[in-house]
């Protein structure tokens, strides 16, 4: 199984629907991720959270809302999905111990038509 | 703000055909470089972490170097199995978290 988990796989959706993203990780890591990927732009930061408690907002946060449900557990929110939201987005968890490396999610591409 | 810019943008090598990916960087107080791997459709897969000039690290047929402007991935002897987008990205600064990543180096060998 994988360390780090997300669902859907693929997902298409209308203008202005709300959807929510999900990730879950058997790493037992505090911090965790989610990123998104557009070609030519490379990985952006949507949110990061220190543990269930704290969470922050990243480069691009605009337009989304995250849940830190439990330690293993961080779900990504579009309330009103636009069609530049269309991308492919990953979940991350890495340790809070020094500044190691993180893990990545398989991804979940998303298309708002 | 930290900024990453990865050249080239894409290679085409053949097998066996040594070269060198890079990684210039611009951060206020480097706290970790990372490399890694992505194959299409897949999530990023982690390769090295350098924190200081000088560091060099191994992996098979790859070799990552740091110094305080730049990252170098060297890629010795490539086989197709290679191909893949290198990604390069710095820690974010102190009391912040998450990782600046370049635009990656798509790398294609050709048997």
């Amino acid at each position: 199984d994988a360390d780090v988990t997300q669902t859907p796989r693929n997902r298409i959706t209308k203008t202005g629907k709300r959807i929510m993203l999900e990730c879950s990780q058997t790493k037992g890591h505090d911090r965790m991720y989610w990123y998104r990927q557009d070609p030519g732009l490379g990985l952006r930061l949507i949110y990061y959270s220190f543990d269930v408690k704290d969470i922050n907002k990243g480069e691009i946060s605009d337009g989304y809302s995250v849940s830190r449900q439990a330690q293993a557990k961080f779900s990504l929110s579009l309330e009103s999905a636009i069609p530049n939201q269309t991308a492919l987005y990953f979940c991350a968890t890495r340790s809070s111990t020094g500044n190691t490396e993180a893990f990545f999610g398989q991804g979940t591409r998303l298309t708002v038509v | 703000e930290d900024q990453v810019t990865q050249s080239p943008e894409a290679l085409r090598l053949q097998e066996g055909e040594s070269s060198s990916l890079n990684c210039s960087y611009t951060v206020s107080g480097l706290r970790g470089l990372f490399w890694y791997r992505q194959d299409p459709g897949k999530g990023p897969e982690f390769l090295f972490t350098l924190y200081s000039a000088g560091e060099e690290k191994e992996k098979e047929r790859l070799k990552a170097t740091l110094t305080k402007k730049e990252s170098f991935l060297h890629i010795t002897a490539p086989k197709p199995e290679d191909s893949a987008t290198y990604l390069c990205a710095v820690q974010a600064p102190e009391g912040a978290d998450g990782l600046t990543f370049g635009k990656g180096t798509h790398l294609i060998i050709q048997p």
